[in-house]
């Protein structure tokens, strides 16, 4: 079946501008994660959605980064005010019911935004 | 002590050895481990999980999880060159929260 879809692939942007990050998830899936990750760093957790809330939204670095998501299904990852420390590599990943017990991860293609 | 730790590499096998990667725990995690590949400029690709003390096995790979040491160990039979990837170890973190080690760089040398 298809896997977790994420778009734009590729984001270049100019300090100070907004940015929307788009994760489709596997159909089915009530969790989504999204993460940061730096040329030659880790995962950087930002946010966890279970169906459309976020009980957990201590990852995100400021105020300008938010995320929400509709229907149970699609996310949208936004940066207000671009700065190029933001520059990196945005991940998506979602799971069956995570409080149910099932807590394989699979991600997306990821979005490698570039902030001039 | 970080929650994930692991040894960043390279790990340089040769074609058709026994990669052995490792990661190491700390008490903040759960007893829930997975195992990542990622290729240089990909997203990471979901190899095995480990719940349960012991070892579990798919096809090449073992996972092995030492509850007592906190470590979990990936094996890597008849290494190929394809093998060549960073290596992430996850662990879980209370109900939902997933922590991943900086990853493991391995080369299978031809």
């Amino acid at each position: 079946g298809a896997g977790v879809s994420q778009s734009p692939s590729n984001k270049v942007t100019e300090k100070g501008k907004d940015v929307e990050l788009r994760c489709d998830p596997i159909s089915g899936h009530t969790a989504l994660y999204w993460y940061r990750q730096s040329l030659g760093q880790g995962l950087e957790f930002l946010i966890y959605f279970q169906g459309n809330s976020a009980p957990d939204k201590s990852g995100l670095p400021s105020d300008r980064f938010s995320a929400e998501r509709t229907g149970g299904s699609v996310s949208t990852l936004t940066i207000q005010r671009t700065q190029q420390e933001d520059s990196a590599v945005y991940l998506c990943a979602s799971s069956l019911e995570v409080l149910a017990g099932s807590y394989e991860q699979y991600f997306g293609p990821g979005t490698r935004l570039t902030v001039t | 002590q970080k929650e994930v730790e692991q040894n960043s590499g390279p790990l340089s096998v040769p074609e058709g050895a026994i990669a052995s990667l490792n990661c190491t725990y700390s008490d903040r995690v759960s007893q829930s481990f997975f195992w990542y590949r990622q290729y240089s400029g990909k997203s990471p690709e979901l190899i095995m999980s480990i719940y349960s003390n012991g070892d579990k096995e798919d096809g090449r790979f073992t996972a092995q999880l030492n509850k007592a040491s906190q470590y979990v160990s990936l094996l890597i039979r008849d290494s190929q060159p394809s093998d060549s990837a960073t290596y992430l170890c996850a662990a879980r973190s209370g109900t939902y929260k997933y922590i991943f080690g900086t990853g493991t760089r391995l080369k299978v040398l031809a």
